[in-house]
């Protein structure tokens, strides 16, 4: 299996720009994580889904960041317009329903904006 | 979800077994006690989790207190590759998420 795969891994963009993360969660997992990482707030929950579903979302920063899950095998996260603190690292997980607290965490979006 | 405490970092020689700490005195009878890692650059990567007996895989050892309110995290022989940053996390089975707090920098030194 390949694992969590996101894309792109490095993103550079300008303040106002619209950003646009992705990532396939690993075929046969129910369960969809969104983190971000910095080094003053660490590891963040952002949102979650349960079978494309959003569950929680209230950590979500602002209406600036959206996310969604057409399908099992795909979901974004967007920001727009961009600001410098949201550079981040951003980290998708994903979880097979059957083991609650295993999440398989794939390699991150390195996200900076200028 | 229950407090944790651990130490901001700790330094282990290579070849020695690393055991690091956790407190949880607040965990509740349905919280278990998950252990993750994080190399740099990388995602965080799933080691182990216990109830209350204690447990062993082929990454690690997890020791629970009798009263769980704290548990120890083992590398039996640690090696340059596990220096990473180490959370202990509380999580009912109930739950849909993990709470990462500060963890522990581990440096395994050669």
């Amino acid at each position: 299996d390949a694992g969590v795969i996101q894309s792109p891994r490095h993103e550079v963009t300008e303040m106002g720009q619209e950003v646009t993360l992705r990532c396939k969660p690993i075929s046969g997992h129910n369960s969809l994580f969104w983190y971000r990482q910095t080094m003053m707030r660490g590891l963040e929950l952002l949102i979650y889904f349960n079978n494309n579903v959003p569950i929680d979302d209230s950590g979500m920063p602002e209406d600036r960041f959206s996310a969604k899950m057409p399908n099992a095998s795909f979901s974004t996260l967007k920001i727009q317009p961009s600001e410098p603190r949201d550079s981040a690292v951003y980290f998708c997980a994903s979880r097979d329903r059957g083991l609650t607290g295993e999440l398989f965490f794939g390699e991150g979006s390195r996200l900076t904006v200028l | 979800d229950a407090k944790t405490t651990q130490p901001p970092s700790m330094d282990c020689a290579e070849g020695r077994a690393a055991n690091l700490p956790c407190n949880h005195s607040t965990i509740s009878g349905n919280e278990y006690v998950y252990w993750y890692r994080q190399i740099h650059s990388q995602g965080p990567q799933y080691i182990i989790h216990g109830l209350k007996n204690n447990e062993t895989n082929e990454m690690a050892s997890l020791i629970i207190t009798e009263d769980r309110k704290s548990s120890t995290l083992i590398l039996p022989h640690a090696t340059l590759r596990d220096t990473a940053v180490y959370y202990c996390i509380p999580q009912n089975n109930a739950g849909n998420m993990l709470t990462f707090g500060g963890g522990t920098r581990l440096m395994v030194k050669p």
